[in-house]
């Protein structure tokens, strides 16, 4: 059992590309995150999906956009990478009908924007 | 504004030293507290969730209390494997959706 996988692990980019990180839960799952974490910063919630069909936005939006392709994928995409967005990014999932159940979490990607 | 706050930022003990982390919460309604373990190039390891005062949990060496302010992540003798990182997370009912807000974690170093 898998969990939560992310890919890629790491990508190095340059300030202007476009990006799309990968995320995919085989917990049968209904909400899915994707959080950023920063030295000194913690996690933060760039957007969530409670449930198949729905994006919302969390603390740190800008500058990204998601896709809840089914209820097992859930993508992040940067359209123009700004070195601001260094950082490692961390998709979570929850699940069941009760919304206090906790997040499980993939092992990141590490990103760099030169 | 809903908030987390942890200490100390940083901790070294001794290999059987027991401590406790501390994780002091402000929010307007608290739907759940969760306690997690961050190890280097992983993500968090869920640990605990607490939903009211005066609720506890264990696991092994660790013990998770609750209270209306705080909660408090208690390490009885310690090995050198508990070493991570210890985030504290909070479920506030004003917060949209199932959102967390997490604090800044405490490092734990446990020397043998």
């Amino acid at each position: 059992n898998a969990g939560v996988t992310q890919t890629p692990k790491f990508q190095v980019l340059k300030t202007g590309q476009s990006m799309t990180l990968q995320c995919a839960q085989d917990m049968n799952h209904n909400s899915m995150y994707w959080y950023r974490q920063d030295p000194g910063m913690g996690l933060r919630l760039i957007y969530y999906s409670a449930s198949e069909g729905t994006t919302d936005k969390g603390e740190v939006p800008n500058g990204y956009n998601v896709s809840r392709l089914n209820k097992r994928e859930f993508s992040l995409r940067l359209e123009s990478a700004a070195p601001s967005q260094t950082s490692v990014y961390f998709c979570a999932s929850s699940g069941g009908a009760i919304s206090n159940q906790p997040q499980h979490f993939g092992d990141g990607t590490r990103l760099s924007i030169l | 504004e809903d908030q987390v706050t942890q200490s100390p930022e940083a901790l070294r003990l001794q290999e059987g030293e027991s401590s406790s982390l501390n994780c002091s919460y402000t929010v307007s309604g608290l739907r759940g507290l969760f306690w997690y373990r961050q190890d280097p190039g992983k993500g968090p390891e869920f640990l605990f969730t607490l939903y009211s005062a005066g609720e506890e949990k264990e696991k092994e060496r660790l013990k998770a209390t609750l209270t209306k302010k705080e909660s408090f992540l208690h390490i009885t003798a310690p090995k050198p494997e508990d070493s991570a990182t210890y985030l504290c997370a909070v479920q506030a009912t004003n917060q949209a959706g199932t959102a967390l807000i997490f604090g800044k974690g405490t490092t734990l170093s446990v020397s043998s």
